[in-house]
């Protein structure tokens, strides 16, 4: 079975800082899909990025980066200069194949980001 | 812009009362989806529709059960509550893709309390 783990429950750090937030998963597919998710106060899951198995590059978006390695299973988020407004509940999500062509999403169990000023 | 909708924020109900959770999305979307969201548990998934009147369980279907008449609507149904229901529940929806897996979209969640 699919298992997604994110063994920071909770990170704590002073603005500006950069931060990374582990994802370390177990599949065997040979086809997959990653996900990040961002969940702030308000609670709505926010998607963030989605990964193809097949495309390891790393990606940068602004302050967001993930770095993806096959080789060691893992899908890691970095934050540079962290501001406020990242602090959220952010989750890392495996693709799991179900039947009809529907695909089930296994989520690790968050890491709590907390960004003092 | 994707939007789902759920009925409500927040509900109390009492043991033994059948609960009704709601959840329209507006993006034609042929999967919908229901999980929990409990404290050091993540989000485990209830129940799931590829389409409508179709559907499937999810890891923890217990206690649960769904509606989807209409391709926007799927409803989730406690049929009798118990206190250990007491929780978040987080609809989503996604496209259909035999080729890959496309992002879920999240409802805000509705916070159950069951007395």
């Amino acid at each position: 079975a699919q298992k997604v783990t994110q063994a920071q429950t909770e990170i704590s750090v002073v603005e500006k800082e950069d931060v990374t937030l582990d994802c370390v998963y177990e599949t065997r597919d040979t086809t997959y899909y990653l996900f990040w998710y961002k969940q702030p106060p308000s609670g709505e899951l926010v998607f963030l990025i989605r990964r193809n198995s097949f495309d390891e590059q790393n990606e940068i978006s602004g302050r967001y980066s993930w770095n993806f390695q096959k080789s060691t299973s893992s899908f890691n988020f970095t934050i540079t200069a962290s501001q406020v407004v990242d602090s959220a509940v952010y989750f890392c999500a495996l693709s799991e194949s179900l039947i009809q062509g529907a695909q089930k999403l296994v989520f690790g169990q968050g890491t709590r980001l907390t960004i003092n000023p | 812009d994707v939007k789902v909708t759920q009925s409500s924020r927040y509900l109390v109900k009492r043991t033994g009362e059948k609960v009704f959770l709601e959840c329209v999305q507006d993006m034609d979307h042929e999967n919908m989806f229901w999980y929990r969201q409990d404290p050091g548990l993540g989000l485990r998934l209830i129940y799931f529709s590829y389409d409508v009147k179709m559907k499937e369980k999810g890891d923890i279907p217990e206690g649960y059960s769904v509606s989807r008449e209409k391709k926007e609507r799927f409803s989730l149904i406690l049929e009798s509550a118990s206190t250990n229901q007491t929780s978040m529940y987080l609809c989503a929806s996604s496209l259909y893709g035999l080729a890959g897996a496309y992002e879920q979209y999240f409802g805000p969640g509705t916070r159950l309390t069951v007395t």
